[in-house]
């Protein structure tokens, strides 16, 4: 079963620090892992899309990372600012489909403290 | 920001009621979504379409309905809301199959039915 699994599901860290986010999913076949920003109340925003070749990717303070070997990924957060509080959700997309499913996770709601 | 625009933002609505949620895009894509999302809890696709007069139901049942009459317009409709469409729902767009191309998101439409 296609699945996409997110952790920690909660996230609270103190401004200025970094975090990292886990993502791993059994979506097969593999063709691109994005990660979203939701904030309270709005839709998803893209920050990074990485395809099967692409081992890290990054976005101002976001990077990203993937290994598609062991179907995981992490998204890295530096020098954390009140406006990171978010939902940070993990897309994985597959190849088997005309439509192109995307598999969404459940997000690790990001809370920064002052 | 993406140019997808949803509206209401917010509806709280009788049981019995018909409603519609619409979704309009300035970017001329053919691809269109409806998401929902319910707190805590991953996106589910109910509704997409992959261009004018292309309507196709998604991996979630949903008891509402959509048209595409024209490119930039994708309205979904429940013709006796229910409490248990309370939910958040979000419209997308793409240039191209969601695999591959940028997803964007419109703002969402909070329905609480009471």
């Amino acid at each position: 079963k296609n699945q996409v699994e997110q952790s920690p599901q909660s996230l609270i860290i103190l401004e200025g620090k970094n975090c990292t986010l886990q993502c791993n999913y059994t979506v097969s076949p593999f063709s691109n892992l994005r990660w979203y920003k939701q904030d309270t109340g709005r839709g998803p925003v893209s920050l990074t899309i990485m395809t099967f070749s692409e081992n890290t990717k990054s976005n101002g303070r976001y990077t990203a990372t993937l290994d598609a070997d062991t179907k995981q990924s992490s998204l890295h957060i530096t020098a954390s600012q009140l406006s990171d509080s978010a939902s940070y959700i993990c897309v994985v997309s597959d190849r088997g489909s005309t439509l192109g499913r995307l598999y969404f996770g459940r997000g690790t709601q990001l809370t920064v403290w002052p | 920001e993406a140019d997808i625009y949803q509206t209401p933002r917010y509806l709280v609505i009788g049981t019995g009621k018909k409603i519609t949620l619409e979704c309009s895009q300035t970017m001329g894509h053919d691809k269109m979504y409806w998401y929902q999302q319910d707190p805590g809890m991953e996106l589910h696709l109910i509704h997409y379409s992959y261009g004018v007069n292309s309507t196709e139901k998604g991996d979630l049942s949903s008891e509402s309905t959509v048209s595409r009459i024209r490119t930039e317009h994708f309205p979904l409709t429940l013709e006796s809301a229910r409490p248990s469409h309370t939910s958040q729902y979000l419209c997308a767009s793409s240039e191209g199959q969601a695999r591959s191309y940028e997803q964007y998101f419109g703002p969402g439409t909070r329905l609480t039915v009471t």
